[in-house]
This record gives C-alpha cells, structure tokens and sequence, in this order.
C-alpha cells in the first residue's frame, strides 16, 4: 500500500544535539512538505519541497534544515539552533490537484 | 496571504446528534481549495472531506457533509449522528493554487455518551 512513513514515532534529544526525523513517501508525490504541531495549536509549515534537489522555507524554518536528494525522502534536523523544539513533528506530501497525506509523526522531546 | 479562522476551540455533541464545527477563509486567489482533516489522539491526519472554490455543491462523505458558503467565505463541516469515535480534534485547511496548505487553530470535539 502507499503511503508516508515516518520514523521514530518517538525521539528523545538532550539538549544540543542535533536529531534527523525520517520522512519516506511511496506515492510518487512531487511535493513534501514538514509541519511542527505544539499542544492545543494548529499546524505550522517549517520546510517544504516541491521538486528533488530544491526546497524552501516555510514560516518557522529557523533552527531546522532539509534535504531532498531523492524524490522519496524529505528528511529533516532539528538542529540544537532551535531553542524549543519539543512538539509533534508532521510530514507530509502530495500532488497538484490533490489535498495532502500526512504521515503518522513524531514526537520530540528534550532531555 | 490565507487565512484560517476556527472560533470554536472545543466542542460537546451527545452522541448521536449533529454537530457544525465552523471555519472561515480568507483568500484573495479566485480558484482554491477547503480540506477538513481529523486529527485522533493518536496524532495521525485524516482526511475527511473536500470543496473546491468553483463546485456548486456542497461536499458529502458519509456522514460528513461541508456547509459551503463562499460569499461569506465560510466552509462549515457538519457531522451528523455523532459516534464516540468522532472525539478528536478537527482542523479545516485552505489549498492555494500553488499547492501549500494553511491550517487553521482546531475544534476539539467531545462527544458524550
């Protein structure tokens, strides 16, 4: 079946290292996209990407950096950079004319 | 720039009635898209329903149906006979032409047995 796997479900960081959380797609979506979710709040665009090889920020990129080497893969480090990066962390992909699939997420805390 | 407004962050249904969960948009692109997705405990996203912003009829799936009036640029999700299992947050997302979402804050529902 096709989807989006996200790995860990769970990440524990101490505190400044930095950690890469896994995002891989199977459904030959253009473009990926990362959200950082806080308790209570909505959604918030951290990075997306909508071709190989190129990517851009979203509205809170600072302390966060992505790579897009395959059109599958869209990981992405929580640097020590980000001062308060305890949230649930949703990747998510789609394609024009199409809304998005979310992946199942992850969930950091600092230690 | 979108926008996304949900006034309700939490809501009570008794089970089986039906409940309006509201959302307005704001948007200046003539052609878009209004995503309703259900976010469980769990943490995971699912997508419930879909509206275009040139459809002329309101969206349905199942017991879900999308309360679309684009002149007042609302897009209200209605679920009707509420079940236990529809206890989750709800976040109503708008799609620009090019393809980035924006969400809104979300309703927590309860529903009471």
């Amino acid at each position: 079946d096709g989807g989006i796997t996200q790995s860990p479900k769970y990440l524990f960081r101490k505190e400044g290292q930095n950690v890469t959380l896994s995002c891989e797609q199977n459904l030959n979506h253009d473009a990926m996209y990362w959200y950082r979710q806080d308790p209570g709040q909505g959604l918030r665009l951290i990075y997306y990407s909508q071709i190989v090889n190129d990517f851009q920020k979203g509205d809170i990129a600072e302390g966060y950096s992505v790579s897009r080497e395959k059109k599958e893969s869209f990981p992405l480090t929580v640097t020590s950079a980000q001062k308060n990066p305890t949230a649930f962390y949703l990747c998510a992909s789609s394609m024009v004319g199409d809304g998005y699939t979310f992946g199942s997420g992850t969930r950091l805390t600092v230690v | 720039a979108q926008k996304i407004t949900q006034t309700q962050p939490g809501m009570f249904v008794q089970e089986k009635e039906a409940v309006t969960l509201d959302c307005t948009y704001d948007t200046s692109d003539p052609s878009y898209g209004l995503f309703w997705y259900k976010q469980p405990s769990s943490g995971e996203m699912i997508f419930l329903i879909y509206q275009g912003s040139y459809d002329q009829q309101n969206a349905t799936e199942g017991r879900y149906s999308l309360n679309f009036q684009k002149a007042r640029k609302s897009a209200n999700l209605v679920i009707s006979a509420s079940q236990l299992g529809d206890s989750a947050m709800y976040f109503c997302a708008i799609e620009n032409p090019g393809n980035q979402f924006y969400f809104g804050t979300g309703t927590s529902l309860t529903v009471i047995p």
